[in-house]
């Protein structure tokens, strides 16, 4: 099983830019989401979903939008790049019954904006 | 908004000794976890702590669900040198409510 996969893992995009991380999953996990990493203040939620079709915010919701049109993939899309966006993304899924409850991460994005 | 905190921040320690760390909140949370992060990779599951008081271990490590259920603590025996990581706690107040995680122990083992 590949579990998580992100791609890509690095990008540097310009102010302005968008573009869109990909996670998909092959565990057939209802609940997916997508992290920020910055220094010192461990994983922020940016989005989350909790199936098909169903999406919600999560603590840092601006600046990202997010679809979840099958239950394998839940893309993260960066509309205008903003230099506050540079970080780490990690996307997550877990069982159903839980919100990230014991979660599986990716690898992570690691995301430059100049 | 809700806020872990984790101590200590960082530590040096030897290889051979082991390992304290905690995690506290202002809120109750419904299940405590603990993650550990490696250079270059994304957050791992050590442990699920899922009621007061609970004590858990998975090899070397044990941690404990704290009975006020506003904090839990990991401890390491033993270190090795591949323990080297982020270690990070995260609470969830019920099982449909968000992950929220602390900012992480780092921890370095000298050989």
């Amino acid at each position: 099983n590949a579990g998580v996969t992100q791609t890509p893992k690095f990008q540097v995009l310009k102010t302005g830019q968008s573009m869109t991380l990909q996670c998909a999953q092959d565990m057939n996990h209802e609940y997916m989401s997508w992290y920020r990493q910055d220094p010192g203040m461990g994983l922020r939620l940016i989005h989350y979903s909790v199936g098909a079709g169903i999406t919600d915010q999560g603590e840092v919701p601006n600046g990202y939008n997010v679809s979840r049109s099958t239950t394998e993939d839940f893309p993260l899309r960066l509309l205008s790049a903003a230099p506050s966006q540079t970080s780490v993304y990690f996307c997550a899924s877990s069982y159903s019954g839980g919100m990230n409850t014991e979660a599986f991460f990716g690898q992570g994005t690691r995301l430059t904006v100049v | 908004g809700q806020q872990l905190n984790q101590s200590p921040q960082s530590m040096f320690i030897q290889e051979g000794e082991d390992v304290s760390m905690n995690c506290t909140s202002s809120s109750i949370f419904n299940t405590w976890l603990w993650y550990k992060q490696e250079p270059g990779e994304g957050p791992v599951l050590l442990i699920a702590l899922y009621k007061a008081g609970e004590l858990t271990s998975n090899g070397r490590l044990t941690a404990q669900f704290g009975i006020t259920r506003k904090d839990s603590f990991l401890n390491i025996s033993a270190s090795i040198p591949s323990d080297v990581g982020i270690y990070f706690c995260a609470g969830q107040k019920t099982s449909y409510d968000k992950v929220i995680f602390g900012p992480g122990t780092s921890l370095s083992v000298i050989p």
